[in-house]
């Protein structure tokens, strides 16, 4: 079975960066676009970014663009999101997401559990 | 950007009864660019239902979708405890954005 696992969250000041991790095992990963969604505790979904399986092409959502990277490394199965100069309102739930197929972004076929972000002084 | 709004915001059945969860997107989705996601408490999203009526690998027949245009619907015939969670649709025809609708709650 797909097995996404996100590392990386934590606890980090307004301005701050971090960066995200997801591996991925169980599929050909470079075979798959990927996405970062994340969800604001007790709140709904919310597409954050996507980069095909190639790597050449990026999406982001107009919240995060110019703060947010999203990149992946395919001989290592990793997809990564750097996040920069953090704001209070990207505390969330981050989730790892497989897409359906290795263009634009899509349908979710599978997501991973998700890792909390909190922005917070 | 296409807004998908979903009603109603909360249903609460009994087991066994049926449950229609609908989504309304801001503009018509010229093909069935649509999905739909169960949330249980605590857990990932899991795919439902793509292309607004086909199932994914899994899950059971319990579970329809349809619609066409701006309005989509989710049916839960026979609703057991276990469909207790939040769904969301999502619409993927007219991208970036990727965008979700607010959800619905069923309570059972």
């Amino acid at each position: 079975e797909v097995q996404l696992l996100e590392s990386g969250g934590g606890l980090v000041q307004p301005g701050g960066s971090l960066r995200l991790s997801c591996d991925a095992s169980e599929f050909t990963f470079r075979n798959y676009a990927m996405s970062w969604v994340r969800q604001t505790p007790g709140k709904g979904l919310e597409w954050v970014s996507a980069l095909s399986g190639s790597g050449g092409s990026t999406h982001y959502a107009d919240s995060v663009k110019g703060r947010f990277t999203i990149s992946r490394d395919n001989t290592k199965n990793t997809l990564y999101l750097q996040m920069n100069s953090l704001r209070v309102e990207d505390t969330a739930v981050y989730f790892c997401a497989k897409d359906r197929g290795n263009g634009a972004p899509s349908y979710i076929d599978f997501w991973g559990r998700g890792i909390l972000v909190t922005v917070s002084s | 950007e296409i807004v998908l709004t979903q009603s109603p915001g909360t249903l609460s059945l009994s087991p066994g009864e049926r449950a229609t969860l609908s989504c309304r997107a801001s503009q018509s989705l010229s093909s069935p660019s649509l999905a739909w996601y169960q949330q249980r408490p605590g857990q990932a999203p899991r795919l439902l239902i793509y292309g607004a009526s086909s199932r994914a690998t899994g899950i059971p027949d319990r579970f329809s979708g349809s619609g066409s245009g701006t309005d989509f619907t989710l049916t839960i015939s026979r609703l057991e405890p276990e469909d207790s969670a939040v769904y969301y649709c999502q619409q993927y025809g007219y991208i970036p954005p990727l965008t979700f609708g607010g959800g619905t709650k069923v309570e059972i």
